[in-house]
């Protein structure tokens, strides 16, 4: 049980462009899902906190307009990467709070040419 | 605010081997620690938590860890390693159960080597 996805697994995009990333939480509801940056060879930093029906919480540092958070449903958080840059390459993880434990899915890696 | 300490970003050891990943943190209250692996292009899977209750806390894969307030530290042990124990260990502390609703701050990481 507590399984989480992420789609897609990689993806590729020009400079520029916007990229949609999915987090599903695929046996529990979730109303509290975190998003996470993994720079090679570092560790993680939490990004932003989303809460079904409300607006996301971001760290300090990270921006609203460039990360945008969406989560519409109790099993869907939603980070879309927007005018993507080289510089936003990186690995994308999100974790599902479930009985006061954070499952993670097993990460989006986004390069941008 | 929060930190996490991990010394040694590289730890060696073989087969058999005891194996001790070390974690030190720093918070302002009364922490949540944990500790989860990575393997490569992998998510992070929990091996084990600490939320207030007893100090020796034993995970998965036979790992355990115990919570010292006095030397602020939660350092990961395993009697035996073994092969498969090869990945990437995050120490984690939060001020909520599970990071409910900070969020998890991270140390950065110890990557575990398992010699033949």
């Amino acid at each position: 049980g507590a399984v989480v996805s992420q789609h897609p697994s990689r993806v590729i995009c020009k400079s520029g462009t916007s990229v949609k990333i999915e987090c599903r939480s695929l046996d529990f509801q979730a109303t509290t899902m975190f998003w996470y940056r993994q720079f090679p060879k570092q560790s993680l930093m939490l990004m932003a906190t989303s809460n079904e029906g409300s607006k996301a919480t971001y760290e300090q540092g990270v921006e609203k307009d460039k990360f945008l958070i969406n989560h519409a449903s109790l099993t869907l958080s939603t980070l879309t990467v927007t005018s993507a840059h080289p510089e936003d390459s990186s690995f994308y993880i999100c974790s599902a709070r479930a009985r006061e434990t954070q499952y993670f899915g097993p990460g989006t890696r986004l390069l941008v040419l | 605010a929060q930190s996490v300490t991990q010394l040694g970003s590289h730890v060696s050891v073989s087969e058999g081997a005891l194996v001790l990943l070390r974690c030190n943190y720093s918070s302002s209250v009364p922490p949540y620690l944990f500790w989860y692996v990575q393997y490569p292009n992998q998510g992070l899977q929990l091996l084990l938590k600490y939320t207030s209750a007893a100090t020796l806390v034993k995970g998965i894969n036979g790992f355990e860890a115990e919570f010292k307030k006095s030397e602020t530290s939660f350092h990961l042990t395993k009697p035996s390693a073994h092969m498969s124990d090869a990945a990437e260990y995050f120490c984690a502390v939060s001020s909520n159960s599970g990071g409910g609703a900070d969020g998890l701050t991270f140390g950065k990481g110890t990557h575990l080597i398992i010699q033949p």
